[in-house]
């Protein structure tokens, strides 16, 4: 079974610092998804991996499958950063495994 | 359509009364995924329809709860005999079939049990 854990829970940051999210799977994956959710909102994909790295905007995701791991970074952060990241994982065609989410508040 | 739409997007109703949400996915989209988000917690698996394969059923939380998708296409979830416990946030999400293939998601319907 495909745990997924991320760090931290929670994470209070000022305006314009570097955010990392982090997330760690137990078993190989196929894809690996990171998500937002913005206080009372759908979710949005943010992006989708399977290996290396991809970048929209001040966004930055990176996965390593050796490792099994995955990390999210925010530059430039802003208040309309502040939400729920959520990294999720499937293996093959099953459903995705969720991680708890990290909740981020950046202050002005 | 553009996207994944779910209806209701907010649904009150009485402990005991039958429920049924609504989701649209993506046009073309052969996976059907419904989870839910209680408050507080984490997302949970519900049930997955993939294709013209039987459904995985297997994070329905009881026997109350019911899926289907017509033609393929729209999913209506089902709860009979609503519960306190089933007031949540129930999220769809739909793909193309395969390995690498990106989840959208709906905006979700919040579900309140009073």
């Amino acid at each position: 079974k495909n745990e997924v854990e991320q760090s931290p829970q929670n994470l209070t940051a000022q305006e314009g610092e570097f955010i990392t999210i982090n997330c760690s799977y137990s078993v190989g994956i196929s894809a690996l998804h990171w998500l937002q959710q913005h206080p009372g909102g759908g979710i949005v994909s943010l992006f989708m991996l399977s290996s290396g790295k991809k970048k929209h905007g001040r966004l930055i995701a990176t996965i390593n499958i050796q490792e099994k791991h995955s990390s999210l970074h925010i530059t430039a952060s802003h208040p309309r950063d502040s939400a729920v990241y959520i990294c999720a994982a499937r293996e093959g065609n099953t459903p995705l495994v969720f991680g708890k989410g990290t909740r981020l508040s950046v202050i002005a | 359509g553009a996207g994944v739409s779910q209806s209701p997007s907010n649904k009150v109703t009485e402990k005991g009364k039958d429920v049924e949400l609504r989701c649209d996915p993506i046009s073309g989209h052969t996976a059907l995924y419904w989870y839910r988000q209680s408050l507080g917690q984490g997302l949970e698996f519900l049930i997955y329809f993939q294709g013209n394969s039987a459904p995985d059923k297997s994070g329905l939380p009881s026997d109350r709860f019911s899926a289907e998708r017509t033609g393929g296409s729209v999913s209506t979830l089902t709860i009979q005999r609503t519960q306190q416990e089933d007031s949540a946030v129930y999220l769809c999400a739909s793909s193309l079939l395969g390995q690498n293939t990106e989840a959208f998601f709906g905006q979700g319907t919040r579900l309140t049990v009073v």
